[in-house]
């Protein structure tokens, strides 16, 4: 199993310019995170879904729309960058067993808006 | 709105020393709190999830304690090694649901251990 994988690793954007993040799993989960890490906070969801064909807004959802593709494949697009959009951004998956929900993380995607 | 701090946001000790890393929370309606550990350029990885009915969790040399009612937890690192050097991060979950998409992190305390 590779788990979590997110493509790019690093990306290089100028204002304006639009990109996808990519993020799969195979761990044939039903729900999927995005998150963006910043200097000195903790994470903050930006999108989630939590079955195929369903998405829902987090706590930072503005700038960003997201596509679940499938149920292995979540992707975050950035219409327009903005220097504020530069981040680490996460992918998660999780599965539920029992009362617990346990999370899944991707290795991250470093995103810099010039 | 649940707001999680952990402090220092850096500690350095020596290989050998046992110590402690601190988590607060404003809103003591919880319903499980987590701890994760973060390697350069990584993701993160669930080390100890303490239930709201739970006092502690142990794994190894880490051990996790939650006091709901004074909105504090720690994790207790034994016998540091180089090799627990990371950032570690508390999340908790609001009592509302056990849905993953609940979880408020903290910043994160960036461990060193000097060999």
């Amino acid at each position: 199993n590779a788990g979590v994988t997110q493509t790019p690793k690093f990306q290089v954007l100028k204002t304006g310019q639009s990109m996808t993040l990519q993020c799969a799993q195979d761990m044939n989960h039903n729900s999927m995170y995005w998150y963006r890490q910043d200097p000195g906070m903790g994470l903050r969801l930006i999108y989630y879904s939590a079955s195929e064909g369903t998405t829902d807004k987090g706590e930072v959802p503005n700038g960003y729309n997201v596509s679940r593709l499938n149920k292995r494949e979540f992707s975050l697009r950035l219409e327009s960058a903005a220097p504020s959009q530069t981040s680490v951004y996460f992918c998660a998956s999780s599965e539920v067993l029992g009362q617990q929900e346990t999370q899944y993380f991707g290795p991250g995607t470093r995103l810099l808006v010039l | 709105k649940q707001e999680v701090t952990q402090i220092p946001a850096a500690l350095s000790v020596p290989e050998g020393e046992n110590l402690v890393l601190n988590c607060s929370f404003t809103d003591s309606a919880i319903y499980n709190l987590q701890w994760f550990r973060q390697d350069p350029g990584k993701g993160l990885t669930s080390l100890l999830l303490i239930q709201s009915s739970q006092r502690e969790q142990t794994s190894g040399r880490l051990n996790a304690s939650l006091d709901k009612s004074s909105g504090r937890s720690t994790l207790y690192i034994a016998a540091s090694q180089p090799g627990d050097s990371a950032t570690y991060l508390c999340a908790v979950n609001d009592d509302t649901s056990s849905s993953a998409s609940k979880i408020i992190f903290g910043s994160g305390t960036r461990l060193s251990i000097r060999p």
